[in-house]
């Protein structure tokens, strides 16, 4: 089967930087997604890791290590509109949403 | 334009009605998909479709029946609704499939409420 595991909440700073871990058991390996969703919105596909490093898209960077079933996205310069539930998935076997971790930046 | 649509955003109904919800994407994509969001926000995909073929069909019950009538649309029939079926439910596309790594884009959602 599949579990993921993420923080449930995490609180910084604005302008500050977070790391949002995510770990991962999983049966076969294709690719982890990252996605952001607002609260009372849709979520919104933010990157995708199917080998080992880093990818960086702007101020958001998501890493893999498929050895350690371990994944995170770094957010650089926080801003208030980063506050967000934040989602990461793993396809494996099955496709499988880890529980989210919900960002609050505070000013 | 909106990219992905779904229709009717809010869906209030009784125990045993059946019911349909409607996706459209105008991205060109081969690929769209159902996801649920329930009420403690834990999100599942239910079912994928690419160019009109059932992809992925996760553990859904049977009263769920996705239908594709041509690669723009994936509509999602449920047949004798039950409380545990109130949710939000995302349709999203993508140009390929899960295995890929392009965007997936998602409609804004139907909230639907089973009385």
């Amino acid at each position: 089967g599949q579990n993921i595991d993420q923080p449930t909440e995490m609180t910084a700073t604005e302008g500050a930087i977070v790391q949002i871990n995510c770990t991962y058991q999983t049966s076969g390996f294709n690719g982890l997604f990252w996605y952001q969703q607002h609260a009372g919105e849709a979520p919104t596909f933010l990157s995708y890791n199917v080998l080992d490093g880093l990818e960086e898209k702007g101020r958001f960077s998501s890493f893999l290590s498929r050895s350690k079933g371990y994944s995170y996205l770094l957010l650089k310069e926080l801003q208030m509109k980063d506050s967000a539930s934040y989602l990461c998935a793993v396809y494996g076997q099955n496709f499988v949403f880890g529980p989210g971790t919900r960002l609050s930046v505070l000013p | 334009d909106t990219a992905v649509s779904q229709t009717p955003k809010y869906l209030v109904t009784q125990m045993g009605n059946d019911k349909s919800i409607k996706c459209e994407q105008n991205l060109g994509h081969d690929t769209m998909y159902w996801y649920k969001q329930d009420s403690k926000k834990f999100l599942k995909i239910m079912f994928s479709y690419n160019n009109k073929e059932l992809i992925i069909n996760e553990t859904v019950p049977n009263r769920f029946s996705p239908k594709s009538p041509d690669k723009a649309h994936l509509n999602l029939h449920i047949n004798s609704l039950e409380l545990g079926d109130s949710a939000v439910y995302f349709c999203a596309s993508s140009q390929e499939g899960l295995a890929g790594a392009d965007t997936q884009y998602f409609g804004p959602g139907t909230r639907l409420t089973v009385l």
